[in-house]
């Protein structure tokens, strides 16, 4: 059974840097063809996709965030990590982290229940 | 890379069935057959409904469908039902980025 968990703060401070954490369980993230992502959804917005890490430690980012995105893993606690920098109002969202697989074309098939960020003064 | 498109909102009584577009370009949705659905009830997370455009995970009632056509992928409910209501999402994987529509509101009325 694949749980996954997303745990951070719940508010911070314009620039400052937001560090969250994915905490799962089922699967292991040494496995071929395995990847954890982060996804976020703004309030009454749409989902957005924010970076994945594979199981060989190729991390991709979304081209417009790239800059202030950090995606890692610990392959032995189950946990990967994704930092974002110079946090602003408008990256005031729920944070997903969700399992993908080689199997099912690296869809995101198994979510975590989101933890949502608030960003502000 | 630009948000596929899909329409704000549908809308379909019991019984009938409605379908869900999602239009990206030749180099995303048209280019592999890598669509994934979603279904998002308010304040949960998420829920895969079709992959690899055709797809469904087990668990999922065969209700629902996925189809692509050139650069537009589709998703058909049939049989809607009240607890279809909800939001619906595409996304396209395409190597990398993935790429999320903007978000359905299905109603059923």
């Amino acid at each position: 059974q694949i749980t996954l968990k997303e745990s951070g703060p719940t508010l911070v401070k314009p620039t400052q840097t937001l560090t969250l954490t994915c905490t799962f369980s089922g699967f292991s993230l040494s496995t071929s063809g395995v990847g954890v992502g982060w996804i976020r959804q703004p309030p009454g917005k749409a989902l957005e996709w924010l970076a994945l890490i594979y199981w060989n430690d190729d991390k991709r980012y979304s081209p417009s965030l790239k800059s202030r995105l950090t995606i890692t893993k610990d392959t032995s606690k189950n946990q990967v990590v994704l930092t974002m920098t110079n946090m602003d109002p408008v990256d005031t969202a729920t944070y997903y982290c969700a399992h993908s697989h080689v199997g099912t074309g690296y869809c995101f098939d198994y979510w975590g229940q989101g933890t949502l960020v608030t960003v502000s003064s | 890379q630009s948000a596929l498109t899909q329409p704000a909102s549908v809308s379909g009584s019991p019984g009938q069935s409605i379908t869900i577009s999602c239009t990206g370009t030749s180099s995303d949705v048209g280019s592999y057959n890598l669509v994934s659905w979603y279904q998002q009830h308010p304040g949960k997370a998420p829920k895969l409904m079709i992959y690899e455009g055709s797809k469904r995970p087990s668990g999922v009632s065969n209700r629902f469908s996925g189809s692509k056509s050139g650069n537009t992928a589709s998703l058909t409910i049939s049989g809607l039902q009240a607890e279809d209501e909800a939001d619906y999402y595409c996304c396209s994987y395409a190597g990398s980025p993935w790429v999320f529509g903007g978000g359905t509101k299905l109603t059923v009325l």
